[in-house]
């Protein structure tokens, strides 16, 4: 296994287009979760995802942004009408249901919209 | 709502010596503490965490320690390294749950 794999590493979009990223989680890891980083500031979590629900999804994601996990294991994350502000490094992480559980993250995506 | 306070937001220190990040949470509910290291242009890796029936936990030159009542914990590196150079991000959350509240990171340079 090598870990969290995200796909593309890098997006440059201009303002307006859609975009979609793609995350594969570690195999059997049920959960799994989107973050978005911005420039010198930490992971804010976006939405989650046990097997194929979406159990929850932040405020900070707009109505322009959707996420699934058609079969419980990759997930995708769409953004509709992009705009300047979307640009940051978009976290896959995943990891196992249970009370010691540890979030392991993918190398990230990262967006810039022009 | 629920934040995580990290300082310092940058620390330099000579090669050998040792490094401290402190971080402070606000949800008392918070009972997993994990640290993760961030190189440039990579995705955050854990790097040692704690839970609140610990008041600390070694691993190596990395050390965390937590004090429940205070609504502290910090990350502890001794002998650091030109390789220890890195962002380092806190975490609060809940075991087992599935988002954490992240610090804004400290950026440490060890100076060869």
């Amino acid at each position: 296994d090598t870990g969290v794999s995200q796909d593309p590493r890098h997006k440059i979009t201009k303002r307006g287009q859609n975009v979609t990223f793609r995350c594969d989680p570690i195999s059997e890891h049920n959960r799994l979760y989107w973050y978005r980083q911005t420039l010198g500031q930490g992971p804010e979590f976006l939405t989650y995802f046990q097997n194929e629900a979406q159990l929850e999804k932040s405020r900070l994601l707009s109505d322009r942004f959707s996420a699934e996990r058609p079969k419980g294991s990759f997930s995708t994350l769409e953004i509709q009408r992009t705009e300047q502000g979307d640009s940051a490094m978009y976290l896959c992480a995943s990891s196992l249901v249970g009370p010691d559980t540890e979030a392991f993250f993918g190398q990230g995506t990262r967006l810039t919209v022009v | 709502g629920e934040n995580v306070e990290q300082h310092p937001s940058t620390l330099s220190v000579q090669e050998g010596d040792s490094a401290v990040i402190k971080c402070t949470y606000s949800d008392s509910a918070s009972n997993y503490f994990p640290w993760y290291k961030q190189e440039l242009g990579k995705g955050p890796q854990l790097i040692i965490d704690i839970r609140s029936n610990v008041g600390e936990k070694k691993d190596q030159r990395i050390a965390v320690t937590l004090n429940k009542t205070a609504k502290h914990f910090s990350l502890h590196i001794t002998e650091t390294q030109p390789e220890d150079s890195a962002v380092y991000f806190c975490a609060a959350g809940t075991s087992g749950t599935y988002k954490y509240i992240f610090g804004t990171g400290t950026r440490l340079k060890v100076l060869a």
